[in-house]
């Protein structure tokens, strides 16, 4: 059974860090392109990153290019995004998804940026 | 980037009814890559269409995906109780990928 498993997500202040992991199961890791998809409380989705297979080429959306990183970690079965330099806007629910039609998501993990 | 845009933002039907949703993009999509995602509340988003017409594993023939190019559809034949749901479209042909933003199928 396919299975990913986020964690890592808490409360942080503006301008603080935080890295979020992905651990998945059911399916061998490196053979899928991976991402990660936010949501704003009561708002629609919205993509922030991807990472190929190898880790070969990574892409971001405009509004967390230079501040979040997306990698993984074929090894142990893991996908991160270090956070950093976040803001309020950043506040959501942060799902790993699989493949480039995302076929397979996650539960999400609440990101929750606030003084 | 190419914006989604879904109409209409919501819709109020009868279980047993035909639900279309449309979800039209401001510019072709490569490859026709167009998916069609499910999320009910406090549940990450369900595949159920991808490439625009192929059905995702496990997925109810009653859903069915059409259109090409800059204009997509979503159909569900036979409402059930369980698809009373938000319904987003996303395209990952064009760089960067892009989500619509929902259509909210409600019970009349």
């Amino acid at each position: 059974e396919v299975q990913l498993v986020e964690s890592g997500g808490g409360l942080v202040k503006p301008g603080g860090s935080l890295r979020l992991s992905c651990t998945v199961s059911g399916f061998t890791l490196s053979s899928y392109p991976m991402s990660w998809v936010r949501q704003a409380p009561g708002k629609g989705l919205e993509w922030v990153s991807s990472i190929t297979p190898s880790a070969a080429y990574t892409y971001y959306a405009d509004s967390v290019k230079g501040r979040f990183t997306i990698s993984r970690d074929n090894a142990k079965n893991s996908l991160y995004l270090q956070m950093n330099s976040l803001t309020v806007e950043d506040t959501a629910v942060y799902y790993c998804a699989r493949r480039s039609h995302f076929d397979f998501w996650g539960q999400g993990t609440l990101v929750t940026v606030s003084s | 980037e190419t914006v989604l845009t879904q109409s209409p933002g919501s819709l109020s039907l009868s279980p047993g009814e035909r639900a279309t949703l449309s979800c039209r993009a401001s510019q072709t999509i490569s490859s026709n890559y167009l998916g069609w995602y499910q999320q009910t509340p406090g549940q990450a988003p369900r595949l159920l269409i991808f490439d625009a017409s192929k059905r995702a594993t496990g997925i109810p023939a009653r859903f069915s995906g059409s259109g090409s190019g800059t204009d997509f559809t979503l159909t569900i034949d036979g409402l059930e109780p369980e698809d009373f749901a938000v319904y987003y479209c996303h395209q990952y042909g064009n760089s960067p990928r892009t989500f619509g933003q929902g259509t909210k199928v409600e019970i009349k």
